[in-house]
């Protein structure tokens, strides 16, 4: 299963857009790119997944660039509410590897008033 | 309601007791989890099923046991519960069909203190 390292920490302020990094240089041909959220003392919720390019949801943006080694979630215009850890996975969902998919301690973004 | 429900959501109990942590799922999902997450930390798992007949271990499986009774059900225990068995205990679904995600559901965790 391909390792991800994304920064420990992040701040912002309200408004702003918030762009969190995840390289996984080691990605295999059929892994896809999945992006979890977590509050505190609940558990995680999925945000958005992506295999190549560029996905955009209700919630955030997923760019993946050619190489498909690294990836960011964008956050746009974030507000208290997205204080939370993210945690960024890459496995093969079709792969019963998948299953053990390891969350790792994530980033916990703090944004401020 | 809650389409995972974790019984119960807190539980203190002292070293050596049996504990058992419940799962249900409304979601008609094939694929159960049970992961633990430890303050500051990541989650970790530890077993997972892909259906009643299916039960595999995942990283720290040691000192833990499920039992998987139906489709909607799968019930996490410590048969002596530890002190460093204190932790944050969260169970999972997930189903994979044509254009799914692999999307895992999490339960609301069941805080779980060993004296």
């Amino acid at each position: 299963l391909a390792k991800t390292t994304q920064p420990i920490s992040m701040d912002s302020y309200e408004g702003q857009e918030v762009n969190i990094t995840c390289s996984h240089n080691n990605i295999a041909t059929n892994d896809y790119i999945t992006w979890y959220q977590q509050f505190p003392s609940q558990g995680p919720r999925f945000i958005i997944q992506g295999y190549k390019t560029k996905v955009t949801n209700e919630v955030a943006s997923l760019f993946i660039p050619a190489d498909r080694k690294s990836s960011t979630l964008s956050l746009p215009r974030v507000s208290l509410s997205d204080t939370a850890v993210y945690y960024c996975l890459v496995g093969d969902m079709y792969d019963t590897g998948f299953q053990k998919l390891v969350f790792g301690t994530g980033t916990r973004l703090l944004v401020s008033p | 309601d809650a389409d995972v429900t974790q019984t119960p959501r807190n539980r203190i109990t002292k070293t050596g007791k049996r504990i058992m942590l419940e799962c249900s799922q409304t979601k008609g999902h094939d694929r159960m989890y049970w992961y633990r997450q430890d303050p500051g930390l990541g989650l970790r798992l530890i077993y997972y099923s892909f259906d009643v007949k299916d039960i595999n271990k995942g990283e720290i499986s040691d000192g833990y046991s499920v039992s998987r009774q139906a489709q909607a059900k799968f019930s996490l225990s410590l048969e002596s519960a530890i002190p460093n068995q204190t932790a944050l205990y969260f169970c999972a679904t997930s189903d994979l069909g044509s254009g799914d995600t692999g999307e895992l559901f999490f339960g609301e965790g069941s805080r779980l203190t060993v004296l």
